[in-house]
């Protein structure tokens, strides 16, 4: 079974720094896909980045990097000079094999709410 | 943009009563997905279809609850009868044809209550 654990259910940061969340997994397979979503109070699920488990390469799109530990299972989201806009519910997630068909969902962590104070 | 477009927002509702939630996956996607969110469990999935053809769903309560897709633009997920625990956000989401549909769109939910 496939498992995605967020072990911080909250975390704060200034506005301008910088901050790290956490995510650990467990998978059996080789080649898969990792994300980020963020669900700001509007409650849409927002797609932040993703990283693909074969590339060496950490992922990055703009203020957001991941730090990709394969062998770790270790899955970070980095958020760079953080904006009062940040602040959401982060949640890591990873695809797996529905049992019929080639069809593939999304195992999603727990989520971790982030503050942006001014 | 295109976008997931779910209706509707909110729905406050007596016990007993049946609910019907829809879904306008984008356009050109064949893949929808139904995710329900909960403070306790988090997000769950309750059923998903493929080329409108339901392949799982092994996440939602057979008794109470149908999803369906009577056309290529409209994914449907009724409650007959509502219990209060089903109160909870209620996502739809689209995959991209092709692939491995892993990149998933998600509308912006319809929050049920139900008294």
């Amino acid at each position: 079974a496939q498992t995605v654990t967020q072990s911080q259910p909250e975390m704060s940061v200034q506005e301008a720094e910088t901050v790290t969340l956490s995510c650990t997994y467990d998978t059996s397979e080789s080649d898969y896909y990792l994300f980020w979503y963020k669900q700001p109070p509007s409650r849409q699920m927002i797609l932040v980045i993703r990283q693909e488990a074969y590339k060496q390469q950490n992922a990055t799109e703009n203020r957001f990097s991941v730090n990709f530990q394969k062998a770790a299972k270790s899955f970070s989201l980095k958020i760079s000079d953080s904006q009062l806009g940040d602040a959401a519910m982060y949640f890591c997630a990873l695809p797996f094999n529905i049992s019929s068909g080639s069809a593939r969902q999304l195992t999603f962590g727990s989520g971790t709410q982030l503050t942006v104070l001014p | 943009d295109a976008r997931v477009t779910q209706t509707p927002r909110h729905k406050v509702t007596e016990m007993g009563q049946e609910v019907t939630m829809r879904c306008q996956p984008i356009l050109g996607h064949n893949t929808v997905f139904w995710y329900r969110q909960t403070m306790m469990q988090g997000l769950e999935l309750l059923a998903y279809f493929r080329n409108r053809a339901p392949l799982d769903d092994s996440g939602m309560p057979k008794d109470r609850f149908s999803a369906e897709m009577p056309d290529a633009t409209l994914a449907t997920l009724k409650i007959q009868p509502s219990e209060p625990r089903d109160s909870a956000v209620y996502f739809c989401a689209s995959g991209s044809p092709g692939g491995t549909n892993e990149k998933l769109f998600f509308g912006s939910g319809t929050q049920l209550s139900v008294l």
